[in-house]
């Protein structure tokens, strides 16, 4: 299984992007990018996932670097309720889509 | 998107006793569902997946006997914690999949918060 690498917390000043690392450099040609956010005693949330094109949808976007070992999740305008553990998650190859989550970047937006 | 939908959100039970956590997908068939659990402070950990129509996959060091899975339609996944005792207080959390390949997602319940006293 490919492992991810993530700051263990960061800070955004609301209104500002935030910008999540995430390194991956194991990462195997046909496995996915997965972010998920878990807000306090709830279920994790599904973000974006990507495979090596950049994507955007109406939470998110994705960058991934062209040689896929690292990827950036970017909220464009963080608000309070963005604060969440962040989890970058590389899908299991050929395991059924489980995925196995690593510690996550604990985001807090401040006003 | 997708719900998946996880009941009781928080239940107390005393030591000894068995509980039931029932997980739904509501607007599509899961025909995979997954089983976490996660301590405070800490990160989801995977304890099997769920088949329909078929047993269960544990993860290494999940007892199968403890944390018993049934997965009778494709929208509906249960875990039974028996025998329950306090190391087991846990926030229990499942998980659909919707899609294949690359469209795949994997939806999540609210979770459950198991405490046993």
């Amino acid at each position: 299984d490919a492992k991810t690498t993530q700051p263990p917390s960061m800070d955004c000043a609301e209104g500002r992007a935030a910008n999540l690392p995430c390194n991956h450099s194991t990462i195997s040609g046909n496995e996915y990018v997965y972010w998920y956010r878990q807000i306090h005693s709830q279920g994790p949330q599904y973000i974006i996932h990507g495979l090596k094109n950049n994507e955007t949808n109406e939470m998110a976007s994705l960058i991934i670097t062209e040689d896929r070992k690292s990827s950036t999740l970017i909220l464009p305008h963080a608000t309070l309720r963005d604060t969440a553990v962040y989890y970058c998650i590389v899908r299991v190859k050929n395991q059924g889509g489980k995925l196995i989550f690593g510690q996550g970047t604990e985001l807090s937006v401040k006003p | 998107g997708a719900v998946v939908s996880q009941h009781p959100s928080r239940v107390i039970c005393k030591s000894g006793t068995s509980v039931k956590i029932e997980c739904r997908s509501l607007d599509f068939q899961a025909t995979t569902m997954f089983w976490y659990r996660q301590f405070p402070k800490q990160s989801l950990m995977l304890m099997a997946t769920s088949n329909e129509g078929s047993k269960a996959t544990y993860e290494q060091g999940v007892e199968k006997d403890k944390f018993l899975i049934n997965h009778a339609s494709l929208t509906l996944s249960t875990l039974t914690v028996t025998s329950a005792h306090p190391e087991d207080s846990s926030f229990y959390i499942c998980s659909a999949r919707e899609g294949t390949g690359a469209g795949e997602k994997l939806f999540f319940g609210s979770g459950t918060q198991l405490s046993v006293l």
